[in-house]
Order: C-alpha cells, then structure tokens, then sequence
C-alpha cells in the first residue's frame, strides 16, 4: 500500500496561516489524496480531497505538487478549534471496488492562543 | 439528522468476556467499517462490509467478529479471544462509487476498557 509520512507534531499562532505537509512518494496515478482531522476523543471527520489540481473549500485549501509525491494542507487562519491531528491518507483501490484507506499517526497541531 | 451512532460511548467489562459494540447509520451507505485506535496512534482496520451478508477482515481482524444483516447495522464483537481490547473504537460508513472518491463519515466512537 502506498503510505504517507507526515511531522508528528507542529504549532501555529492564531489567526494566522498554518502548512501541513505530507509526503506520499509511491503514490500510484489513481490514488486520491485525502485529509481529515480528529478532534479529542471524536471521530475523524473529512476535511478536502484532491486528485492533481489543486483544490479549496471552506475549511481549507489543499496544494498538490506537480510531481504529485507530496501535498500541503492548508488552514488560511488557525483557530483554536482547528487543533486536533490531522491525517493525510491515499485512497488506494483494490479488486472489487473498495478503497481501502490507511490512516498513520498524523499531525498533532497545537494553535497557541 | 442523518449520521452514524455507536453506543455505548464508553464500556467497561472483564477479562475473558465477549462484548459486542453497536454502530449503526442512517446515510444509506453502502460500505461500513470498524477501526482501532490506541493512544497516540492512528486508525487501523479490523473489519468491513461493502453488502448486506458480506464483510471483509481488514488489517488486525484476529479476535474480532462482525456481521451484516442489515445495511444499517454493522456491530463488531470484541472476543475473549483479542490479546488486548482496551481501545478507541470508531465506526465509519461511506458510499461506493466509481471515480475513487467516498468520504468516510464516522461515529463518536466507543471507548472500551477491559478490567
């Protein structure tokens, strides 16, 4: 399976912009990249997916790179509320249709007030 | 609202004991999911079902057992059999389509600690 490797941690001041990289160098041409995040003791919940193009929606703004072996989430203005770990994972498609996700260990964002 | 539930929110039980967790979903989905997650680590896939009748173990099924009677329930049991239980459980439902993109949607999760 294709695998994404991602900072264990990183911290951002309010308001301002935060980066999130991941690098996912065996990633296939069909494979999707994918983000969610998870709160404390809650589950996940989808943030952006993109395929080659860059991609925004009000939560964030997702850059791929030309090469497509890395991304960059992007939150525009980090609140308190976005603090949680955010995982970037391949959608990687296998015999009859599923696609089977892996999630790693992710990125623990701290947002210091 | 539509959305998964999974109850109980957190469980308690002793050593040796089967103990089934419940997720059920509304969102007509087709495909269910059961994953784990220890402290500080991510996800990992015990189980899944794209259909009714059907499931498929995932990466760390040993010790668990699932079933799928109906689209809208996919509980998993937790057997006596698991080495270590104590865990995060989250459930996750998605549709299955054609161009590789189905976002999950998951459960609050259960909280599961084995005395």
């Amino acid at each position: 399976d294709a695998k994404t490797t991602q900072p264990n941690s990183m911290e951002s001041n309010e308001e301002e912009p935060v980066h999130l990289p991941c690098n996912h160098s065996t990633i296939s041409g069909t494979d999707y990249i994918h983000w969610y995040r998870q709160l404390p003791s809650q589950g996940p919940e989808y943030v952006i997916h993109g395929l080659t193009s860059n991609v925004n929606n009000r939560m964030a703004s997702l850059a791929i790179a030309e090469d497509r072996k890395s991304s960059t989430l992007i939150l525009h203005r980090a609140t308190l509320r976005d603090a949680a770990v955010y995982y970037c994972i391949l959608r990687v498609a296998v015999a009859g249709g599923y696609q089977k996700v892996t999630f790693g260990t992710g990125t623990k964002l701290q947002v210091i007030p | 609202d539509g959305g998964i539930t999974q109850s109980p929110k957190y469980l308690f039980r002793k050593e040796g004991q089967n103990v089934t967790l419940s997720c059920e979903q509304n969102l007509n989905h087709d495909a269910m999911y059961w994953y784990r997650q220890d402290p500080g680590q991510g996800l990992r896939l015990i189980y899944y079902s794209q259909i009714v009748n059907d499931f498929q173990k995932g990466d760390i099924a040993e010790g668990y057992s699932v079933s799928r009677e109906k689209k809208e329930s996919f509980p998993l049991t937790v057997t006596s059999a698991q080495k270590n239980p104590t865990a995060f459980y989250l459930c996750a439902s998605s549709n299955l389509t054609s161009d590789y993109y189905n976002e999950q949607f998951f459960g609050p999760g259960t909280r599961l600690t084995v005395l």
